[in-house]
């Protein structure tokens, strides 16, 4: 069975400039979740998808981020435009269910890196 | 709001040594997962282990061990005869339920270096 994947890896970009970052979950996961690693940091929760919806958009940073999971497959992050600050590793996770307890399956993640 | 504690930024031990990680957590949640995840050199995250608020019982698998104590709000994780291929970074990471979301809060991990 095949895991998370995400699209590109790695991505360099200049300030202004729009990125689009892809995540294709795991086969039947309604549960999709961004988080994004800055410099060094912690692991930060972005959102968080229930199919198509978003069910908790509450770590994303602004509006210049939008996240979008059409027909509840793969989802989309696109970051317009793009900042100095937003460079960083974007994990996307999936999980089957919603219970609390369910692991959440990563992502390689995506490297961008804004100049 | 939930935080998690990775005071250990980096650390190194020769191989077959034994290593402790730390990670401490702050929750008013009486219902809570905490998680290990380990981050090779590849970047994804591959899951070890997940424990709930309500299960103190220490757990071994293999190599690895864990340490939940509710007292001292902490969970760390143990590596014995620790191999080149642990090097890695860890991070410890819990599962609050807000509102039926779900998400991980994430420490800023550890960085493990096995020296051969």
């Amino acid at each position: 069975e095949a895991g998370v994947t995400q699209f590109p890896s790695h991505s360099v970009i200049e300030k202004g400039q729009t990125v689009t970052l892809r995540c294709d979950p795991i086969s039947g996961h309604d549960n999709l979740y961004w988080y994004r690693r800055v410099m060094g940091k912690e692991i930060k929760f972005l959102l968080h998808f229930v199919k198509e919806s978003k069910q908790d958009e509450s770590g994303m940073p602004n509006n210049r981020f939008l996240a979008e999971r059409t027909g509840g497959t793969y989802s989309t992050l696109k970051v317009q435009p793009a900042e100095l600050e937003d460079s960083g590793v974007y994990f996307c996770a999936s999980s089957p269910g919603r219970a609390l307890y369910n692991e959440q399956f990563f992502g390689p993640g995506t490297r961008l890196t804004v100049l | 709001a939930q935080k998690v504690t990775q005071a250990q930024t980096e650390i190194s031990v020769v191989e077959k040594e034994d290593v402790t990680l730390d990670c401490v957590y702050e929750t008013r949640d009486t219902t809570y997962y905490l998680f290990w995840y380990k981050q090779p050199p590849s970047g994804e995250l591959v899951f070890l282990i997940r424990r709930n608020s309500f299960d103190e019982q220490n757990e071994i698998s293999g190599r690895y061990s864990w340490n939940f104590q509710k007292s001292t709000s902490s969970f760390n994780f143990t590596i014995t005869a620790s191999q080149v291929v642990d090097s890695a970074v860890y991070f410890c990471a819990l599962s609050e339920w807000d509102f039926g979301n779900e998400k991980l809060t994430f420490g800023t991990g550890t960085r493990l270096t096995i020296i051969p």
